[in-house]
């Protein structure tokens, strides 16, 4: 079974620019989650959907970040305008909204601003 | 705000030792996982457990809500256990999103 796919697996770009981290989830899967993970800072919660609506978006750092699940199967982070700050892990997780299912985790987008 | 905090941040050992690695959790927290992330980044998850033991090969969970402690166990360690083990709290079933602990190192010398 596929896991979950995240792309671009790295991306090293100019501060300023647009970027966008894509991830689809697990086929059935419901809920699905970003995560940041630094060295300063570890692994962190951005925001996570369930049944595509965003249900808590309290780890946006700031307004420069944004997320949509337009469908069950697709969701986006992008950043805009994005900073050195911005460089990270960044992680899409998906589950199915049951009592003991465990999260999946994609492989992860190594995010570098120049 | 729910915390988890785990402890040693850093572990080495030598090659068949046991090892321990403990969390602990604030209330509101009704279930972890325990993660691990080898140096190529991919998080796994090894265990998800709210209550009682699991156990998965060489790899032993236990969680004792009362306390709000839970342990990760590592029998005969070998050189590929080598990883960053991270403990993660859940709020509520699977969908709510983690709050982690900030990793041990352990490495697991031949």
């Amino acid at each position: 079974d596929a896991g979950v796919i995240q792309s671009p697996r790295h991306e090293v770009t100019e501060m300023g620019q647009e970027v966008t981290l894509r991830c689809k989830p697990i086929s059935g899967h419901n809920s699905l989650f970003w995560y940041r993970q630094t060295m300063m800072r570890g692994l962190e919660l951005l925001i996570y959907f369930n049944n595509n609506v965003p249900i808590d978006d309290s780890g946006m750092p700031e307004d420069r970040f944004s997320a949509k699940m337009p469908n069950a199967s697709f969701s986006t982070l992008k950043i805009q305008p994005s900073e050195p700050r911005d460089s990270a892990v960044y992680f899409c997780a998906s589950t199915l909204d049951r009592v003991g299912q465990p999260q999946h985790f994609g492989d992860g987008t190594r995010l570098s601003i120049l | 705000k729910n915390e988890v905090e785990q402890s040693p941040q850093n572990l080495t050992a030598q090659e068949g030792e046991f090892i321990t690695i403990n969390c602990s959790y604030s209330v509101g927290i009704s279930a972890l996982h325990w993660l691990q992330q080898h140096p190529g980044g991919g998080i796994v998850s090894l265990f998800m457990l709210s209550s009682g033991k699991k156990k998965h090969g060489r790899l032993i969970a236990t969680i004792n809500i009362q306390e709000k402690h839970s342990s990760l166990h590592i029998t005969a360690s070998h050189p590929r256990d080598s990883a960053v083990y991270i403990c993660a709290g859940i709020s509520r079933g699977g969908a709510d999103g983690l709050t982690f602990g900030k990793g041990t190192h352990l490495i697991i010398q031949p």
